[in-house]
């Protein structure tokens, strides 16, 4: 089993649609969780962090927790054909150190057709 | 803020040549990390180190991988004897602990695409 799975897609989404990208991990000791966008042939940039169970907005973006369930989730509202990209979703032990190495999933190509 | 600088872009070398891949991490950042990406295997784990020291090699693939840290302002990560197997891109990041932001994510540089035939 993988630390962290994520479906590889391409997912496809309509402009203006919610997209929703689902994660899980296998590890119960890790704290922090985060999601990075990559388009093609560039560095992955982070756009969310999470620590605490629930939800957590900034603009268009809403990243979700469930530490019972191991599963995290990013919904990106009023889809745009600039958010086309490869979402990889990672995770770390440790909530206030960089000290743990962050394990990232294979990630999920997103694709919204206008 | 430059960010974090990774030299080359590219390099294209023959198989058993020796590769030596650079990085600049962001100025105050105590964490710098090496990264290598293949449409296989995702993004990997090579090495971390914390304050100029190595911490973590377990992802480092053999040793014909080494990587080293002699300042706070300087990575190299080196190849030798270089195989086709290797091609890839690698990636540099770099953290810190001391952000007050609550962030702990990485800040990733542009990446080497290492090729080697």
């Amino acid at each position: 089993q993988k630390e962290v799975e994520q479906n590889s897609g391409p997912l496809s989404v309509p402009e203006g649609a919610i997209a929703s990208l689902n994660c899980t991990y296998s590890d119960r000791g890790s704290q922090s969780f985060f999601w990075y966008r990559q388009y093609s042939g560039k560095s992955p940039e982070l756009i969310m962090f999470i620590y605490s169970n629930g939800d957590k907005e900034d603009g268009r973006f809403t990243a979700q927790l469930n530490k019972a369930s191991q599963y995290v989730s990013l919904l990106i509202r009023d889809s745009q054909p600039s958010d086309s990209a490869t979402y990889l979703c990672a995770v770390k032990r440790t909530e206030y150190s960089s000290a743990s190495k962050i394990i990232f999933g294979s990630g999920t190509r997103l694709s919204i057709r206008p | 803020d430059a960010g974090v600088i990774q030299s080359p872009r590219h390099e294209v070398t023959e198989m058993g040549q020796e590769v030596t891949l650079r990085c600049k991490p962001i100025s105050g950042h105590d964490y710098l990390f090496w990264y290598r990406q293949t449409m296989m295997r995702g993004l990997e784990l090579l090495i971390y180190f914390n304050n100029n020291v190595p911490i973590d090699d377990s992802g480092m693939p053999e040793d014909r991988f080494s990587a080293k840290m002699p300042n706070a302002s300087f990575s190299t990560l080196k190849i030798q004897p270089s195989e086709p197997r290797d091609s890839a891109v690698y990636f540099c990041a770099s953290s810190s602990q001391r952000q007050g932001t609550g962030n702990y994510g990485y800040t990733f540089g542009s990446g080497t695409r290492l090729t080697v035939v």
